[in-house]
């Protein structure tokens, strides 16, 4: 069953306008979130975390918030640019795994 | 170059051979992640090893058989591969259990005809 969901398998946002892209959790074990970035024919790269004892993380035009009382957390990108097009990923980690336990994306197109 | 590579990039293979996808990592990091990429279904967890000569199953194991006797190596045997193995592999490599940030590798593109 899967603990990650991205409800959303794609987004089309302009160029300059915020990009929002959500993720829920079910597993209350998770207590770190990641988003990774994946271009076509790459690996994903890192992009951004998020511990749960934190509500919100910032990183230039990237921020993360998490809800912990909604098991919900949300990747917001402003201001939108081309070279943001591609698929995001939401993973998250509990304290006693090694692994990350991913969604399944979203397609972010950002249109000139 | 520091990082992790995957090898081969792409494979054809045909059902019931063996195949084995190599990755290596320069960082020395101590745990090493093999994940599949299907539609539909995102990334999932086959196997990890937390050093090495300790392995351990993920999420989908069945099939497959990965060794770690060098830190730096963790390649990903399909014992007899089938059709329902066709897809894209990742390796990643991290340096603590907590995972707070895993590299991956370039992928490995598999079809099994």
């Amino acid at each position: 069953d899967q603990q990650v969901k991205q409800n959303s398998p794609s987004l089309s946002v302009q160029e300059g306008r915020i990009s929002i892209l959500n993720c829920d959790y079910t597993n209350s074990m998770f207590d770190y979130f990641l988003w990774y970035k994946k271009y076509p024919a790459e690996g994903p790269t890192f992009l951004i975390s998020i511990s749960s004892i934190k509500d919100k993380n910032e990183d230039g035009r990237f921020t993360v918030f998490l809800n912990k009382s909604a098991k919900h957390l949300s990747l917001h990108i402003v201001p939108s640019q081309p070279g943001d097009s591609a698929v995001y990923f939401c993973a998250a980690s509990a304290n006693s795994g090694y692994a990350l336990n991913f969604g399944k994306g979203t397609s972010l197109l950002v249109t000139p | 170059d520091a990082g992790i590579t995957q090898s081969p990039r792409y494979k054809i293979t045909e059902t019931g051979r063996q195949v084995t996808l190599m990755c290596h990592q320069t960082w020395s990091h101590s745990y090493m992640f093999w994940y599949r990429q299907d539609l539909g279904h995102g990334l999932r967890l086959i196997y990890y090893s937390a050093a090495a000569d300790i392995t351990d199953k993920g999420e989908v194991p069945d099939g497959y058989v990965v060794s770690r006797s060098k830190t730096e190596n963790f390649p990903l045997t399909l014992e007899s591969a089938t059709r329902s193995q066709t897809s894209v592999y990742f390796c990643a490599s991290s340096e603590t259990a907590l995972n707070t940030e895993a590299f991956f590798g370039q992928g490995t593109r598999l079809t099994v005809v």
